[in-house]
């Protein structure tokens, strides 16, 4: 069981939008920053979001973060068949003195 | 180009240990924090552990403390993950990330190493 809760999964046809969630309690979300993580089978997460709401450089501006409280938000447009893959939230939690994610979220592209 | 080369990966009997290495290049190493990052067969992320830019803080997931230690060698640019009293629950992929989750993001990762704890 995560700390952090996501859907298992979500589904969208392409050129849609799609969102998912994140939701924690206070000594985690409610209090640090958010990160959302990519990542393809078999290799490596890569960051997309960071502090919340930020991009790195090189990530497309269709995708886009969030925060509220104790949940957070990946917001996703224009799907594309690219995008299938396992998202994550992470943040750090207070009480545990820890890094938490969430269970990962898996994206189909119908 | 930030780059880390995980290294270490093998087949160890429960009970026993592995080392684990990561070495980096592309950036200067002594400036940030480091992190290990664990993923079990067809399961999600789990955080392992994250250790300062000197070595002087060190934070661990409850299931390894007393079996795991982080450290870090910035005149090698390297971080290293000791695994003693292995557990089969411990097989996974360890990733290799620079950053903390508790500072900021985890901005670069290795490609992982698969570490195996079977009889």
């Amino acid at each position: 069981q995560s700390v952090l809760t996501q859907p298992p999964s979500v589904s969208a046809a392409p050129g849609q939008k799609v969102t998912i969630s994140c939701s924690g309690s206070s000594s985690n979300i409610g209090n640090n920053f958010v990160s959302w993580y990519q990542q393809f089978p078999g290799t490596a997460p890569k960051v997309l979001i960071y502090d919340n709401d930020n991009r790195p450089s090189g990530i497309p501006d269709r995708f886009s973060g969030s925060k509220s409280g104790t949940s957070a938000t990946l917001g996703i447009t224009g799907l594309q068949t690219g995008d299938e893959a396992d998202y994550y939230c992470g943040t750090w939690d207070r009480s545990l003195s820890a890094g938490v994610f969430g269970g990962g979220t898996k994206l189909t592209v119908l | 180009e930030v780059q880390l080369v995980e290294s270490g990966r093998g087949l160890v009997q429960p009970g026993g240990s592995l080392r684990l290495s990561c070495a980096a290049s592309g950036f200067t190493f002594s400036r940030f924090w480091m992190s290990w990052v664990r993923q079990a067969p067809g399961k999600g992320l789990e955080w392992v552990a994250n250790i300062n830019q000197d070595g002087s803080e060190k934070y661990y997931v409850d299931s390894v403390k007393g079996r795991f230690t982080i450290s870090r060698d910035n005149a090698k640019n390297s971080l290293y993950l000791q695994m003693n009293s292995l557990r089969a629950e411990d097989t996974a992929v360890y990733f290799c990330a620079r950053g903390s989750m508790g500072s900021g993001t985890l901005d670069s990762w290795g490609q992982g190493a698969l570490v195996t704890v079977s009889s």
